[in-house]
């Protein structure tokens, strides 16, 4: 079935640096895509988003890209703080006869003090 | 307040045993699913329903059955328990079913022994 691949699967960083979370789709008429964000013990909550006729979106030290040529979308969180250490989820919403959200597999984000 | 409504919280059950799990949302949505999580997989599609109506099952158990009771009800009964079978069971909705935010609920904590 259609897959959403997610990259890497575990990232640390420094904090004040940057993190970046990289997925590929396979669907070129999908046209959403969320990112998910999921703290320990908690559920997932959306934290950014971006359509097709987009390819860029920024909401404060998050930015989403969308390469959709490429079926590539991306997170980056500038000026990481230990608060962003979670799960993060990436989905794109896969049109068609079974239209629905196809997610990664998650990425754990570890900010260092 | 959660607008998503689930309980219980968390929930030991014998295996073979059966047992529901409710979810409510209040959020005036009209598509809801069922999410599962666990060590194995991240997190994992189970069920949608879009005005009561099932659009997509994912789950290869029949020991898994979606209730709609109401439109804004979607509880999951689980029969025949597994120690397999523990994991979170998170429950969503969203306004409809064309790709619109997926908002979660608390999740059930299920563990089975």
């Amino acid at each position: 079935g259609e897959q959403v691949e997610q990259l890497p699967s575990i990232l640390r960083v420094q904090e004040g640096s940057s993190a970046s979370i990289n997925c590929s789709y396979e669907d070129s008429a999908s046209n959403y895509f969320p990112w998910y964000k999921q703290e320990p013990g908690e559920n997932p909550k959306l934290i950014i988003d971006i359509r097709s006729n987009m390819e860029r979106k920024q909401i404060q030290e998050l930015i989403v890209l969308l390469d959709k040529k490429a079926k590539r979308f991306s997170l980056h969180i500038t000026d990481t703080q230990p608060g962003d250490s979670a799960m993060y989820f990436c989905a794109a919403y896969n049109v068609g006869d079974n239209s629905k959200l196809i997610w990664g597999l998650g990425t754990s984000l570890v900010v260092n003090p | 307040d959660p607008k998503i409504i689930q309980k219980p919280k968390y929930l030991v059950a014998v295996t073979g045993s059966e047992k529901i799990l409710i979810c409510e949302q209040y959020l005036g949505h009209n598509a809801m699913y069922w999410y599962r999580q666990s060590a194995k997989k991240p997190l994992e599609f189970m069920f949608s329903y879009s005005y009561q109506k099932l659009m997509d099952n994912q789950t290869a158990s029949s020991r898994f059955q979606p209730q709609s009771s109401k439109k804004n009800h979607l509880d999951l009964q689980i029969t025949a328990l597994k120690p397999d079978d523990s994991a979170t069971y998170f429950c969503a909705s969203s306004l409809d079913s064309s790709g619109n935010t997926l908002y979660f609920g608390e999740g059930s904590r299920l563990i089975v022994v």
